[in-house]
């Protein structure tokens, strides 16, 4: 069974400060492992994905992820935050043998101060 | 543009009134999907479709139904809602694959409240 810990319900970063949230996860099989977005009263949009490729995957808005296997995770990053950062992010597994199974983590609010 | 739609955006009921809430996608995308936003929980699926007539239970279907009687239409049914029900809803579809790295598109969300 697959599953997804964020660590962090909230993070405060100022801006230009480097934004870094954490995801681990579990997952029998290979993952395929993303990070959606989610601003205010809006739905969620995908900022990146790995899918057995690069293990350094470049996502929209200057995000970035990195894969490590042997740490199961996929910690997002981005090294300067802008205001329009402020927003619900959430990690996400897929199962290669699970088609369509996402399983979301809690989520982190990320709040960025002037 | 490619987007998934739902109606309505936010509803208030009272418990035992049957609802149906609406999702439509213009992409020709055979899977489709419902899922719960609750605080601190993340998003937790209700319900997928893995085509026209081909429906299968998520994490959480109890008290809930869908149906997928056309490719662009999901909707989803509670017959009988009552407070814990009470979440906000997404809709969700993506193209059909032979494994799980296909990206789903989401709608904007349904804010629902059963009093």
């Amino acid at each position: 069974a697959q599953s997804v810990t964020q660590l962090g319900s909230h993070v405060s970063v100022s801006e230009g400060a480097l934004v870094l949230l954490r995801c681990n996860y579990s997952s029998s099989v290979p993952p395929y492992l993303f990070w959606y977005v989610q601003y205010p009263n809006q739905g969620l949009q995908l900022l990146l994905k790995y899918t057995s490729a690069a293990t350094l995957v470049k996502g929209i808005n200057g995000f970035e992820a990195e894969f490590k296997k042997s740490e199961t995770s996929f910690h997002l990053t981005k090294p300067s935050a802008h205001m329009s950062d402020a927003a619900e992010y959430f990690c996400a597994v897929s199962e290669s043998d699970s088609w369509g199974k996402l399983q979301f983590g809690a989520g982190t609010q990320v709040v960025v101060t002037p | 543009e490619a987007q998934v739609t739902q109606n309505p955006r936010y509803l208030i009921t009272v418990t035992g009134k049957k609802l149906t809430v609406t999702c439509s996608q213009n992409m020709n995308h055979e899977y489709m999907s419902w899922y719960r936003q609750d605080p601190g929980l993340g998003l937790r699926q209700i319900y997928y479709s893995m085509n026209v007539e081909v429906t299968d239970k998520g994490d959480v279907p109890e008290g809930y139904k869908v149906s997928r009687k056309e490719k662009r239409n999901f909707p989803l049914i509670l017959e009988s809602p009552s407070p814990n029900q009470t979440s906000l809803y997404f809709c969700a579809s993506s193209a059909s694959g032979t494994s799980g790295s296909m990206t789903q598109y989401f709608g904007p969300g349904t804010r629902l409240l059963v009093l």
